[in-house]
């Protein structure tokens, strides 16, 4: 149990343009879905928390008209990194916490690798 | 201070090493303590949950507690070489969770 997924695993996209990454709960329920990046040989870095059916909240330094976050249903929530440029280029890995579960455990993605040219 | 320390390593030990992982905190709220391995270009895996202060045992795996000294440890026995990976340690006070560092291990053959 508690499988998220990640769509696309990888993604090459020219500068400019815009890509959107999906997660997705797979057996259970996410009020909240979790959005992180994570450069080469360092950690998570939260960027955003995503709330079923209302706005992102998102950490400092973390521009939300670039990165938009749509948290439409309880097992999907989507990161649109909108004008990509290669400094975007970096690992984004979603994480979904069960709506019953008071533990706050976080289950994660596989992670999505996005690449701008 | 950051709220969760966690050496980053790289620590490297021979098959068949115990290991020892640990991290420090400083927020007494936290109750709940998990341990993550996340491998080379893959999302992070839960290993290990505990509530509150003790012991925890999964296989070859074991959590440790210690509120008191807000101290945390997962003890790796009779390590393999599959166990190399990044080791994170996270925990919540039930609002939001914090990620240390991460140690990177990586056991020889």
């Amino acid at each position: 149990g508690a499988v998220v997924s990640q769509h696309p695993s990888w993604v090459i996209c020219k500068s400019g343009t815009s890509v959107k990454i999906e997660c997705r709960s797979l057996d259970f329920q996410a009020t909240t879905m979790f959005w992180y990046r994570q450069f080469p040989k360092q950690s998570l870095m939260l960027m955003a928390t995503s709330n079923e059916g209302s706005k992102a909240t998102y950490e400092q330094g973390v521009e939300k008209d670039k990165f938009l976050i749509n948290h439409a249903s309880l097992t999907l929530s989507t990161l649109t990194v909108t004008s990509a440029h290669p400094e975007d280029s970096s690992f984004y890995i979603c994480s979904a916490r069960p709506g019953l579960d008071s533990t706050d455990t976080q289950y994660f993605g596989p992670g999505t690798r996005l690449t701008v040219l | 201070q950051k709220e969760v320390e966690q050496d980053p390593g790289p620590l490297s030990v021979p098959e068949g090493a115990i290991v020892s992982l640990n991290c420090t905190y400083s927020n007494s709220a936290f109750q709940y303590f998990m341990w993550y391995r996340q491998y080379s270009r893959k999302g992070p895996e839960l290993l290990m949950y505990t509530y509150s202060s003790g012991n925890k045992e999964d296989g070859r795996f074991t959590a440790q507690v210690d509120k008191s000294s807000k101290y945390i440890s997962l003890f790796i026995r009779d390590s393999q070489p599959s166990d190399s990976a990044t080791y994170l340690c996270a925990m919540s006070a039930g609002f939001g969770m914090r990620f240390g560092a991460g140690t990177r291990l990586t056991v020889k053959p």
